[in-house]
């Protein structure tokens, strides 16, 4: 199946801090999803973007569509100590879903 | 709104013992319905998907089998569990193919 690369594996970052995590693919996607993921818990969407270029915020969170539809990008501002989780991100194409490795975010008060 | 239920939401079964998970999504029709395994918290597997009633795609050639005998029911079975079959089962669904949202998951421990 498709595979999208996404970095980083691993964050510790101080409570206050911004963070940015990527995902990139060598096939062309027509929506990009971003979720995060509690321990024990169903991932949870967070955002989602759906055109190529598309600039969308939830709260701290910042996400965007590459242009060449081929990667995304997820921000977040000012860390808490609850952004603590894996975050997924997903392109679909077709029938699918196909889902990036995960970051797993630590966040130190 | 929709929501999604998974039950059971932990299970410990015996080797070789059979397996039935249940998906059920409330509140929207005709969703297609997938079955995901995931393993050490990362890398979400696609085992199944369902674009309608009776209607199973596998991906993934393997000991489990998929059913929907209805709407918006998923089945996920095994005649005879392995070992390998431990791991967080995530059932989800969507509309349009455009968004996809998850249930809670059930944990599986074969011991």
């Amino acid at each position: 199946g498709q595979q999208l690369n996404q970095s980083p594996q691993s964050m510790f970052i101080q409570e206050g801090e911004d963070v940015s995590m990527n995902c990139t693919s060598s096939s062309i996607f027509n929506t990009w999803l971003w979720y995060k993921q509690d321990p024990g818990e169903g991932p949870v969407l967070l955002i989602a973007l759906y055109k190529a270029g598309e600039l969308t915020s939830n709260g701290r969170l910042t996400a965007q569509f590459g242009i060449t539809r081929k990667d995304s990008f997820l921000n977040i501002s000012a860390s808490i100590p609850s952004d603590v989780g894996i975050y997924f991100c997903a392109g679909h194409t077709g029938n699918q879903f196909y889902f990036g490795t995960g970051t797993s975010l630590t966040v130190i008060p | 709104s929709q929501t999604i239920h998974q039950w059971p939401a932990t299970l410990v079964q015996p080797v070789g013992s059979p397996l039935s998970l249940e998906c059920t999504v409330e509140g929207t029709s005709n969703p297609n319905l997938y079955w995901y395994r995931q393993a050490a918290g990362r890398g979400l597997q696609l085992l199944f998907y369902s674009v309608g009633i009776g209607q199973i795609s596998s991906e993934v050639p393997q000991n489990l089998s998929a059913s929907r005998p209805q709407d918006r029911q998923f089945i996920l079975s095994s005649k005879k569990l392995l070992l390998s079959d431990s791991g967080f089962y995530l059932c989800a669904w969507s509309v349009s193919q455009e968004t996809q949202y998850f249930g809670p998951g059930t944990r599986l421990l074969v011991l």
